[in-house]
Parts: C-alpha cells; structure tokens; sequence
C-alpha cells in the first residue's frame, strides 16, 4: 500500500535550518510529484513547493523563495525539504503529499513533522 | 500569490445541504479546471473529497459534489452527518506553476 513516512519533530533555533525527510513506498516513486504543505497551530493549510522525483525540477511558493530547497534521493525513494532562515513563524505541521503526475490533487499525504522553533 | 477566499464558518442541520465558496482569479481557478477539495479532522492529514472540479475519488461519498463558475468553486455536501463536521480547503493550480489553497472553512453540524 501507498504510504509516505516523514522524519521525526524538530526544535530549532531562530536562524537555523531545518531538514524533513518523507519516503515513500508501495509504488512506482517515478509517477508522482511531492509537494509540500505547511500547517501553523490553529491554522491554514499553506503550499510551499514541488518536486519532480525523476527530473528533480521544482517549483516553490513566492513567499518561500530563496529559503525553501526540495530535493530528492531516487536511490532510497526519499524526498527532502530544507527551510533556511527560521523564524518563530515558521513554527508549523509540514506535510509532504503525492500528486500522481498531472492530476493536480494530492492523494496521500505523510502523517506530518512538527517543526518548533524557540529560542 | 494571494490564498483563495472561503467563508471562515458554515453550519447546517443533519439531513441539511451546504455550500462553500471558494473565490479566486483568472490566474488560477479560472484558467484551470484543477480545483480539488480537502477534509481535515482535528490532529488528522488533509483527504481530497474532490478533484478536477467536480470528481469524486473513490471510496467518497456521493454526497459531496463540486462545481466552478468563472473564478469561483464550490463544494456541496448534502445529506449533511455528524461526522461531515470539520474544516475544508480548496485548492488550485495557478498560471506561474505553483499551487495556492483556500483560507479554510470550519462546518459545524448543528
């Protein structure tokens, strides 16, 4: 079965970066994109960017430009989101999802990685 | 890229139908026929409830349908149950190949 298995929570400073991985299973990695969302406490749901596993192009978020990067291993079917910069706002749920390939809806989602930052 | 406009709040009895908006411009929901619909219960992951407008993946209940007109979508749910009550987003691709989701809407059943 589809499952995609995300890295576990994270405190940080202000300032530092932070890294998430979410790897998938139980289909071709290939045929789909990664996206990632971000959820703050009592909040939205809010898109920071894609990936194309087989290519590794990408598209971010204007709000996160120049402080986001996805990237991703083919080797171990593994996607990665590193967010630079923190601050207190960035505080959040951070979500990778699959997009099957030019279907434009994510259908499985990984089960969140808590990013807390506090000095 | 400005977050697509919902109402914060919308209630109905059970056995009642809704509607949610979803209002955005002519560089995303009305460009594309790309605007899914996502459920989210407290401490849960998002699931779509509709895709390309109006489609239902499976294992969703008929009861939810979606529709769009010019920049704004819709989500219906009719039949409304106690356990429809939690918040929803839309969501839709948009002309410089990004996504962009709706302000969120919180349904309550009465």
């Amino acid at each position: 079965q589809v499952q995609l298995v995300q890295s576990g929570a994270e405190v940080k400073r202000p300032g530092a970066s932070v890294k998430v991985s979410c790897k998938a299973s139980g289909y071709n990695f290939h045929t789909s994109h990664f996206h990632w969302v971000r959820q703050a406490p009592g909040q939205g749901l809010e898109w920071m960017g894609l990936v194309n596993p087989t290519n590794g192009d990408t598209s971010y978020a204007q709000d996160f430009q120049g402080r986001v990067t996805l990237t991703r291993d083919t080797s171990t079917s593994t996607v990665h989101m590193e967010l630079s910069s923190l601050t207190s706002d960035d505080t959040a749920l951070y979500y990778c999802a699959r997009e099957i390939s030019a279907t434009f809806y994510l259908d499985y989602w990984g089960q969140g990685t808590l990013v807390t930052v506090s000095s | 890229q400005s977050a697509l406009t919902q109402p914060a709040s919308v209630s109905g009895s059970p056995g009642q139908s809704i509607t949610i908006s979803c209002t955005g411009t002519n560089s995303d929901i009305g460009n594309y026929n790309s605007v899914s619909w996502y459920q989210q219960h407290p401490g849960k992951a998002p699931k779509v409830m509709i895709y390309g407008v109006s489609n239902r993946p499976s294992g969703v209940s008929n009861r939810f349908s979606g529709s769009k007109s010019g920049n704004t979508a819709s989500l219906t749910i009719s039949g409304l149950q106690a356990e429809d009550e939690a918040d929803y987003y839309c969501t839709s691709y948009t002309t410089i190949n990004t996504y962009v989701f709706g302000t969120g809407t919180k349904v309550t059943v009465l």
